[in-house]
């Protein structure tokens, strides 16, 4: 079965910097575009990256543009992103989710991470 | 950016009725509209994909509607386990947004 298993959230101060990982199973995850999304405390979803199946076209949202960077090892089955300059307002529930083609909609999702970007 | 708008934020209905959610988005995104449902503590899970085509597995009292610029998410009969927020999503250009929710609890 499909699963997404997230790792890498941790209380960080601001500046700093952090890795996630996101890995994947039962699935042939070398083919499918991968995202990211966050959720801050009792606030709503927002899409933070994406790459495309081979790594090659990747995607961030305004708000981490410049300081976060996704990026997938596909022999590893294994999805990163790369937060630097963490502020505050990045304090969030970090989830990692497949898309499926056409519709581009997340069909699966993983438990998510904890990122708190506290002083 | 695209932005989606859902209204209400929040609703109260009771058990059996028919519930509706509506997203507008600021530009025409032909039928690339997803919706999805988050309970408390867990993660997102996909409802309808492409305006009106129900995910496998999900109960058939869930549909939605809509092309362009304004879409619905019909809940007929509405069952105590369909308490969750409800997010629309569009999927129209490389930067993905969503709607800003819809909490939705039984009276």
């Amino acid at each position: 079965q499909v699963q997404l298993v997230e790792s890498g959230g941790d209380m960080v101060q601001p500046g700093k910097s952090l890795r996630l990982s996101c890995a994947a199973s039962g699935f042939a995850f070398r083919s499918y575009a991968m995202h990211w999304v966050r959720q801050a405390p009792h606030k709503g979803l927002e899409w933070v990256a994406s790459t495309s199946y081979d790594g090659i076209n990747t995607y961030s949202a305004d708000s981490v543009k410049g300081r976060f960077t996704v990026s997938r090892d596909n022999s590893k089955n294994t999805l990163y992103l790369q937060m630097n300059s963490l502020r505050l307002e990045d304090t969030a529930v970090y989830y990692c989710a497949r898309a499926v083609v056409p519709a581009a909609m997340f069909d699966y999702w993983g438990q998510g991470t904890l990122v708190t970007v506290s002083s | 950016d695209i932005q989606m708008t859902q209204s209400p934020s929040s609703l109260s209905a009771s058990v059996g009725d028919t519930v509706t959610i509506t997203c507008r988005a600021s530009q025409r995104i032909s039928s690339y509209l997803n919706w999805y449902q988050q309970k408390p503590g867990e993660a997102p899970k996909i409802l309808i994909y492409e305006a009106t085509s129900l995910q496998r597995g999900v109960p058939p009292r869930f549909s939605g509607s809509g092309f362009g610029t304004d879409f619905t998410l019909t809940i007929s009969s509405l069952q105590p386990e369909d308490v969750a927020a409800y997010y629309c999503q569009q999927s129209y250009i490389n930067f993905w947004t969503f709607g800003q929710g819809t909490k939705v609890e039984i009276k």
